[in-house]
């Protein structure tokens, strides 16, 4: 059949604003989550990560929120600058035999910040 | 300290070749995973290797295969590639995944014509 592609979730957000970027996990046994920034020719990198044991995590300018009971992460950039637009993708793990190496991405979010 | 290091970073090929990605991993780390990246389906796991042994694998198909050296290098190959093979190839490596996470390289763009 014909593939249809992705529509990636957009966020528009002015410099300075406080961004939220929502990610709705998959496996109610993923106990390992982690947040990747990815810029255009570039591979994803890392930004911030959290465990299940954990609801919430702080690093420089980024929280991430994690809530088991719903399945759902989000990621929080304080003072959103220019040089954060890219796209945003939640991944997730689960300890286990056939998790090695294997992160499961959302969709992504793109995030476009104006001056 | 150097990253991940995938070559080449563009490629071009025909319907029914063949190709040999590369990645060389950070320093000291032993797993590499691979991912297909489509406008399409998105980020999709191909396989993870640790200490040159495939331990899990992907849904595609036998035309997708790898393999890690005792350096830790990783080579995928495609072979009898078809025009949906057309993607950003991304290679990732860790020293210990779920302590600190996967770093991924820039990635091999293949266009497949």
């Amino acid at each position: 059949g014909e593939s249809v592609g992705l529509h990636l979730p957009t966020l528009s957000v002015q410099e300075g604003d406080n961004s939220i970027i929502n990610c709705a996990y998959s496996n109610s046994a993923s106990d390992y989550f982690i947040w990747y920034k990815q810029e255009s020719g570039k591979g994803p990198q890392f930004i911030i990560d959290i465990r299940s044991n954990m609801d919430k995590r702080q690093g420089q300018r980024v929280t991430v929120l994690l809530n088991k009971t719903v399945k759902h992460l989000s990621l929080q950039i304080a003072a959103t600058q220019p040089g954060d637009s890219a796209v945003y993708f939640c991944a997730e793990n689960f300890a286990g035999g056939t998790s090695y190496g294997k992160l499961t991405f959302g969709q992504g979010t793109i995030l476009t910040v104006h001056p | 300290k150097a990253g991940v290091t995938q070559t080449p970073r563009y490629l071009i090929k025909t319907r029914g070749q063949q190709v040999t990605l590369s990645c060389s991993p950070i320093s000291g780390h032993r797993s590499v995973s691979w991912y297909q990246q489509t406008p399409g389906q998105g980020l999709q796991f191909l396989f993870e290797y640790f200490s040159e042994t495939q331990r899990n694998k992907g849904n595609f198909p036998g035309r997708f295969s790898g393999r890690q050296f005792s350096n830790s290098r990783s080579e995928m190959n495609v072979s009898t590639l078809e025009l949906g093979d057309s993607a950003l190839y991304l290679c990732a490596s860790s020293l210990s995944a779920r302590e600190h996470g996967y770093t991924f390289g820039s990635g091999t763009r293949l266009t497949v014509v």
